[in-house]
């Protein structure tokens, strides 16, 4: 069974960079997965923030894309998400997430989710 | 972008109903629609991919159908631990996006 778990700092002052890791579960991180992040505003619904491909491919939301960067450390099982120039409403519960590059590319694994908040 | 519209927003039904969720794609995104049921405190869960693939266990009162633009996701005789709320999402076309999410109360 395929375990995510988010890592990072839960409070970030406006204007600074928000910072997560994704830890995957041994023999997950291979060839034929995706990975990424999603958030969720508190009482909203799910945004998609980036993604990454095991060929080391990015995909970002372009609504994000001036200030995200998503990386991977293949050596380490790990997913890495920076948002930069942060505001209030980048407060979200930040889910680490990915699945099988195949059919409609369903999301099948989620962490448990880590809330980020945005305050001085 | 592809936008992706649930109705309804919110819904309230008994147990044992019969519930029908619907998601419409702003353009046709061929089968290429999940379904996820999500229950307060948790992350989101994974019901059905490519519009009406059950995932391995997942109660079969679960069921989805449609393609192109229109999609339904159905709830047959609707549980109490049904209490959640559930998005659709397309990945045909990137940026990934997500209906707005339809919640659905026990009566």
């Amino acid at each position: 069974q395929v375990q995510l778990q988010e890592s990072g700092p839960g409070l970030v002052k406006p204007s600074e960079t928000l910072s997560l890791t994704c830890t995957v579960s041994d023999h997950s991180f291979i060839s034929g997965y995706f990975w990424g992040w999603i958030r969720q505003p508190p009482g909203r619904g799910l945004e998609w923030v980036a993604s990454i491909y095991h060929s080391g491919s990015t995909y970002y939301n372009p609504s994000l894309e001036s200030r995200v960067t998503i990386s991977e450390d293949t050596s380490r099982n790990q997913v890495s998400l920076k948002l930069g120039s942060v505001t209030a409403a980048d407060t979200a519960v930040y889910y680490c997430a990915g699945g099988v590059m195949q059919g409609s590319w369903p999301i099948a694994y989620w962490g448990q989710g880590t809330l980020v908040t945005v305050s001085s | 972008d592809i936008q992706m519209t649930q109705s309804p927003s919110s819904l309230s039904a008994y147990v044992g109903d019969r519930v029908t969720i619907t998601c419409r794609a702003s353009q046709s995104i061929s089968n290429y629609l999940n379904w996820y049921q999500q229950k307060a405190t948790e992350a989101p869960k994974l019901l059905i991919s490519t519009a009406s693939g059950l995932r391995s266990g997942v109660p079969s009162r679960f069921s989805g159908s449609g393609s192109g633009t229109v999609f339904t996701l159905t709830i047959n005789s609707l549980q109490p631990e049904d209490l959640a709320t559930y998005y659709c999402q397309q990945s045909y076309s990137s940026p990934i996006t997500f209906g707005q999410g339809t919640r659905l109360e026990i009566k």
